[in-house]
């Protein structure tokens, strides 16, 4: 099943902190972080193992709590450039398609303005 | 070092025909990722390559194939191709040793079947 993202979308002013959450409803390995500006690729942001972890580089970390199967992405003080959409991707196991299925979140549109 | 190079950018195919696209990761990277994008399902993924076999395999029909070469270059390959299979395809390439773990995207071809 598909991760669940919220918020769907968010409006910061430049300086705000926002928090994206992703939810499982399945046992996960990892969680991938992605960013993607209208027009161009995805970015690969981070990815996180079970084990509880954080990770962060920059102004932009993240959790994932193996328990919960939630993962959150923290940005603080947003610049003009941290906007975009931001997906989670979940890898869970599967049978029958392979060691694992890797599934993404519809993505949280996060605008950033002055 | 270059970046993950995808071609063709572009292509229009129509109702039952095949493409091929292909996928040159970044130098001493091994492992390949195929996602497609579209508008209405999001971000999927389609297969994972390491060393020329395949690792991981999502949820799409027997047309969708792959296969990496021994330079760690992949081709995709869409056979009957239906409308519903218009959408931009990404690949990704990957490294991960014990210290790092990232990923990172092509531009994408855009795929469309009328």
């Amino acid at each position: 099943q598909q991760p669940v993202q919220s918020p769907q979308a968010v409006i910061l002013r430049e300086g705000e902190d926002a928090v994206i959450n992703c939810s499982s409803s399945k046992a996960l390995y990892s969680v991938h972080w992605y960013r993607q500006k209208h027009g161009e690729a995805p970015v690969f942001l981070m990815i996180l193992l079970k084990g509880g972890e954080q990770k962060g580089h920059d102004k932009i970390s993240a959790s994932f709590n193996e328990k919960k199967q939630q993962s959150s992405l923290y940005l603080t003080a947003s610049q003009l450039s941290y906007s975009g959409t931001y997906f989670c991707g979940t890898h869970a196991p599967h049978s029958g398609a392979g060691s694992y299925q890797l599934t993404f979140g519809k993505g949280t549109k996060l605008s950033v303005i002055p | 070092k270059a970046g993950v190079t995808q071609t063709p950018r572009y292509l229009i195919k129509t109702r039952g025909q095949q493409v091929t696209l292909s996928c040159s990761p970044i130098s001493g990277h091994r492992s390949v990722s195929w996602y497609q994008q579209t508008p209405g399902q999001g971000l999927q993924f389609l297969f994972e390559y390491f060393s020329e076999t395949q690792r991981n395999k999502g949820n799409f029909p027997g047309r969708f194939s792959g296969r990496q070469f021994s330079n760690s270059r992949s081709e995709m390959n869409v056979s009957t191709l239906e409308l519903g299979d218009s959408a931009l395809y990404l690949c990704a390439s990957s490294f991960r040793d014990k210290t790092t773990d990232t990923q990172y995207f092509g531009p994408g071809t855009r795929l469309t079947v009328l």
